[in-house]
């Protein structure tokens, strides 16, 4: 089965810092996503990559699939204590037009001091 | 717009209860899952349906049972409680082939 690999594992920055979050597929990604969870809260949506190379952005959260689709990172600029939360990433390891399975990296644990 | 309502947001069960933990989305979406989420484990997911009628086992689906009679409802059982479900539950929802699943707040389940 497909296992999703995210590091750092937790991560405490201060506020204004550049980050970056990854996430290591051990099988070919047909879609990746990257969610953000408030702590105590369900998840929220931030972006989904599938194409290799593809780069997306929200705000100032900026994420990339490598060309070999089993890597993605996670990129913060700027960080605010608003960015505060836990990120994972989710992967869908059918091919388009299958039913999504998402499972789920164990998660990063940001922190960002004033 | 609800979107995705988890029922109850706290539970504490003792050892061998049973219990269904409810979830319900308004938006049509055929796919559903539930996950549980555990410290330094992430989520995993239990169990999920492409649609009414049709559900399949995740990754941990051991001591749940789940149904899909309607669209909107997607409940998950549990026949006999132990400790080790302790833990946080959530449920989502989402179009097929959509980018975006949607989750519920969750539900903090103790087994004592």
């Amino acid at each position: 089965s497909q296992e999703l690999e995210q590091s750092p594992q937790s991560l405490i920055v201060q506020e204004g810092k550049n980050l970056t979050i990854n996430c290591t597929s051990s099988k070919t990604l047909y879609g990746l996503y990257w969610y953000k969870q408030k702590y105590g809260e369900g998840l929220i949506f931030l972006m989904m990559l599938q194409k290799g190379g593809e780069e997306k952005s929200h705000e100032k959260i900026t994420a990339k699939l490598d060309e070999k689709k089993q890597q993605s990172s996670l990129h913060i600029t700027a960080s605010q204590p608003s960015h505060a939360g836990i990120y994972l990433c989710g992967a869908d390891s059918r091919r388009s037009g299958g039913y999504n399975k998402l499972i789920f990296g164990a998660g990063t644990r940001l922190a960002v001091h004033p | 717009n609800a979107g995705v309502t988890q029922t109850p947001k706290f539970q504490v069960l003792k050892t061998g209860q049973s219990m269904t933990l409810q979830c319900a989305q308004d938006m049509n979406h055929e796919y559903m899952s539930w996950y549980r989420q555990d410290p330094g484990m992430g989520l995993r997911l239990i169990h999920y349906s492409v649609g009414a009628g049709i559900t399949d086992q995740g990754e941990v689906p051991n001591g749940y049972n789940v149904s899909r009679s309607t669209t909107e409802d997607f409940p998950l059982r549990l026949l006999s409680a132990a400790p080790s479900q302790t833990s946080v539950y959530f449920c989502a929802s989402m179009q097929r082939g959509a980018a975006e699943a949607f989750f519920g707040q969750g539900t903090r389940l103790t087994v004592v």
